[in-house]
C-alpha cells in the first residue's frame, strides 16, 4: 500500500514556464513533508519542506503548497530552468514518531530550452 | 566526513554470489537508512538504524538481505545469493534524529547482477 503517491511519472515544461509537481498521501498522521531532487548518478538532495501547520512555504523559485484536507501537496517551480531537469521525490513523515521518511515514486521533470 | 560516502560506486556480480555494500554516514548522525531504487521505480525503504536501538528491518525484501551498523558509524548491507531482481541503486542516508531537513543521501551503489 503506497502511502505517498506521485501519479505523474514524467513532466515536460518549456523553459521560463511554471512546473507543477503533485503528490498525494493517505496517512493522516503525516505532518511534515519534503521534496528531494535527484540527478542521474547522484543521491537525492533536499530541496524544500513544509510543516502541516503551514499551507505554503517559499524558497526562491520553489514553492510548496499543502492542502491537508485533500492530503495533497504540490511543488511549483517558477520560472523553470533547464538545470531543474531531474527526478523529484516527495516524502512525508510523522515527525513526532521518528524521522523515517516515506517516499513517493518520483516524477521526472524535463525543462526544454 | 563532509557527506555520506558509499562504496563501491558500481558493482557487477554474478547471480548467486554474495555482495557487501558499505556506507559511511556523516559524523554525529545517529540515524542511518538504506533505500534502493530499481530501474524506473521510486525509493524503496530497506532498513533503519537509530543509535543503539534495534534496527527497523521491516523493508528488507527477503532473508537474503541483512545489514549491520557499528555503533553510530559505518554500516554494511549484505545481499546473499544475489538474484537479477536485486539489480538496483542502493542508497544510504543519514540524519540527526530530529533533523528538520531530512536525510543526507550518499551517491549510491549501482548493483548489477548478471
Amino acid at each position: 500500500d503506497q502511502q505517498v503517491k506521485q501519479n505523474s511519472p514524467s513532466l515536460s515544461v518549456q523553459e521560463g514556464r511554471i512546473s507543477i509537481l503533485n503528490c498525494d498521501y493517505t496517512n493522516s498522521m503525516f505532518d511534515y513533508f519534503l521534496w528531494y531532487k535527484k540527478y542521474p548518478a547522484e543521491g537525492p538532495t533536499f530541496l524544500i519542506s513544509i510543516s502541516s501547520i503551514k499551507d505554503k512555504n517559499e524558497d526562491g523559485r520553489f514553492t510548496v503548497f499543502l492542502n491537508k484536507s485533500a492530503k495533497h501537496l504540490s511543488l511549483h517551480i517558477v520560472p523553470s530552468q533547464p538545470g531543474d531537469s531531474a527526478v523529484y521525490f516527495c516524502a512525508a513523515t510523522d515527525y513526532d514518531a521518528g524521522n523515517m521518511l516515506t517516499f513517493g515514486g518520483g516524477t521526472r521533470l524535463m525543462v526544454k530550452p | 566526513g563532509a557527506g555520506v560516502s558509499q562504496s563501491p560506486s558500481n558493482k557487477v556480480t554474478e547471480k548467486g554470489k554474495d555482495v557487501e555494500l558499505r556506507c559511511d554516514p556523516i559524523s554525529g548522525h545517529t540515524a542511518l537508512y538504506w533505500y534502493r531504487q530499481r530501474l524506473g521505480q521510486g525509493l524503496e525503504f530497506l532498513i533503519y538504524f537509530q543509535g543503539n536501538s534495534a534496527p527497523d528491518k521491516s523493508g528488507l525484501p527477503s532473508d537474503r538481505f541483512s545489514a549491520e551498523r557499528t555503533g553510530e558509524s559505518v554500516s554494511t548491507l549484505t545481499i546473499q545469493r544475489t538474484q537479477q531482481e536485486d539489480s538496483a541503486v542502493y542508497l544510504c542516508a543519514s540524519s540527526l534524529r530530529r533533523e528538520l531537513y531530512g536525510y543526507t543521501f550518499g551517491s549510491g551503489t549501482r548493483l548489477t547482477v548478471v
